[in-house]
C-alpha cells in the first residue's frame, strides 16, 4: 500500500506543452511538498502546502502551479514546458509537527524534447 | 537551518560496518541532525535522527559528539542494497529539509 505515490512516473513531451503530475498521500499527513532533483542530482524544494495552503514557494518560475485540493493531494501542473525543466521531481508528505520525517514518493522523470 | 560537510564518496565492505561522518560545528541547540538515504532512481528515505543522545533503529546507529559539531550513522553490517547517496541534514524541528550533497557510499562485495 504505497504510502506517497505518483503519477505518472515517466512523461515525456515536447517544449511548448503543458503537463501535469499528481500526489497523493495516505498517511493523513498534513504537509506536501514537491522537490525538483536536476541532472546533477540536487533536490531542491520548490512549493510546500499545510492543509491546502500554500507556505512555502521557492524561486520558481510562475509556469509551475501547485494545486491542493485537498491534504492528502498535491498536483504540479507545468505551463509551456523549457528543455530546463527536464528532471525528476519528488513529491513527499510530513506530519508538520515536532518530529516530521518526510515521506517521499517515487518520482517522476520528465524529459522535454 | 546549520550547514552541515559529508565526504563526497566512501567504499565500504559487504557484511562490515559503515560508518558515515558529517561535521556540523555550527548547529543550534534546537537543531535536529537528520539523516536521509537515496537509492538510485529511487525517492529519498529517512533513516534516523536525533538531537544529543545516540539513537538506534532497525535501520541504523546514530552517534552524536557530546558537543554535537559531528555526527556519525553506522549500518552496522552493510548489503549491497545500501550503495545509496547518504544525506545528513541539520534542521530544527517544523523548517524545511534541506539536502546537501551527500556522501556516496558503495558495498562491494
Amino acid at each position: 500500500d504505497t504510502a506517497v505515490s505518483q503519477t505518472p512516473k515517466y512523461l515525456v513531451t515536447q517544449m511548448g506543452n503543458d503537463k501535469s503530475i499528481k500526489c497523493e498521500q495516505n498517511l493523513g499527513h498534513d504537509t506536501m511538498y514537491w522537490y525538483k532533483q536536476d541532472s546533477k542530482k540536487f533536490l531542491k524544494i520548490m512549493f510546500s502546502y499545510n492543509n491546502k495552503e500554500l507556505i512555502i514557494n521557492e524561486t520558481v518560475p510562475n509556469r509551475f502551479s501547485p494545486k491542493s485540493p485537498d491534504k492528502a493531494h498535491l498536483n504540479l501542473h507545468i505551463n509551456s514546458l523549457e528543455l530546463g525543466d527536464s528532471a525528476v521531481y519528488f513529491c513527499a508528505s510530513s506530519p508538520g509537527q515536532a518530529f516530521d520525517g518526510y515521506t517521499f514518493g517515487s518520482g517522476t522523470r520528465l524529459t522535454v524534447v | 537551518d546549520a550547514k552541515t560537510t559529508q565526504p563526497p564518496s566512501m567504499d565500504c565492505a559487504e557484511g562490515r560496518a559503515a560508518n558515515l561522518p558529517c561535521n556540523h560545528s555550527t548547529i543550534s541547540g534546537n537543531e535536529y541532525v537528520y539523516w536521509y538515504r537515496q537509492i538510485h532512481s529511487q525517492g529519498p528515505q529517512y533513516i534516523i535522527h536525533g538531537l544529543k543522545n545516540n539513537e538506534t533503529n532497525e535501520m541504523a546507529s546514530l552517534i552524536i559528539t557530546e558537543d554535537r559539531k559531528s555526527s556519525t550513522l553506522i549500518l552496522p553490517h552493510a548489503t549491497l542494497r545500501d550503495t545509496a547517496v547518504y544525506y545528513c541534514i541539520v534542521r530544527r524541528s517544523g523548517s524545511r529539509l534541506t539536502f546537501g550533497e551527500g556522501t556516496q557510499l558503495t558495498v562491494n562485495p
